[in-house]
């Protein structure tokens, strides 16, 4: 098993463009995630899924718009890139939301506006 | 004030040392508890979870609760230069479809060989 993939590994864009953040997971989870992690910020949640053709807004979802057609895929959107938006960006993907169940994370993206 | 608190560090404790790493949280519905740990250009990875009140242990590591002071502790025994690393403490109320994971900032954790 992979486990959560992310691709690309890395990006530079210029303000303005637009780009898609790809997140696989082989682990049949039903539940998927996007984070953004910044220096002295910590994680927090963009946007997140509870089940394919299902998307819900999380802390921090402006900017950026999301898709999962697919069970295991889960796209992140940014429509016209902001240098706001200079992140690294995790996926992470879990079985369910019980309370004990655990969120696989993805390697990250890291993404820089120009 | 933030839901979770946690001093950014970086720490530095020399090998063999042991190393204590906390957190604060604010709300009180929070029962269940995390430590994740990060390795540089890695995703988040779990390592201790515990509900409640208490102490758990998994080999060197040990998280500790204390719900009434709002608490949350991470030791690590005879410390290794593995062990560098960012540590994330996390919590949640009681798990369900919307519910979410509330992470610290994280400790960046350096152990001198």
């Amino acid at each position: 098993n992979a486990g959560v993939t992310q691709t690309p590994k890395f990006r530079v864009l210029k303000t303005g463009q637009s780009m898609t953040l790809l997140c696989a997971q082989d682990m049949n989870h039903e539940y998927m995630y996007w984070y953004r992690q910044d220096p002295g910020m910590g994680l927090r949640l963009i946007h997140y899924s509870v089940g394919e053709g299902t998307t819900a807004k999380g802390e921090v979802p402006d900017g950026y718009n999301v898709s999962r057609l697919k069970k295991q895929n889960f796209l992140l959107g940014l429509e016209s890139a902001a240098p706001s938006q200079t992140s690294v960006y995790f996926c992470a993907s879990s079985y369910s939301q019980s309370s004990t169940d655990t969120q696989y994370f993805g390697p990250g993206t890291r993404l820089t506006v120009l | 004030q933030k839901e979770v608190e946690q001093d950014p560090g970086p720490l530095s404790v020399p090998e063999g040392a042991i190393v204590s790493l906390n957190c604060t949280y604010s709300n009180s519905a929070f029962q269940y508890f995390m430590w994740y740990r990060q390795y540089s250009r890695k995703g988040p990875e779990l390592l201790m979870y515990t509900y409640s009140s208490g102490n758990k242990e998994d080999g060197r590591f040990t998280a500790q609760v204390d719900k009434s002071s709002k608490y949350i502790s991470l030791f690590i025994r005879d410390s290794q230069p593995s062990d560098s690393a960012t540590y994330l403490c996390a919590t949640r109320s009681r798990g369900g479809r919307d519910d979410k994971i509330i992470f610290g900032k994280g400790t960046r954790l350096h152990i001198l060989p």
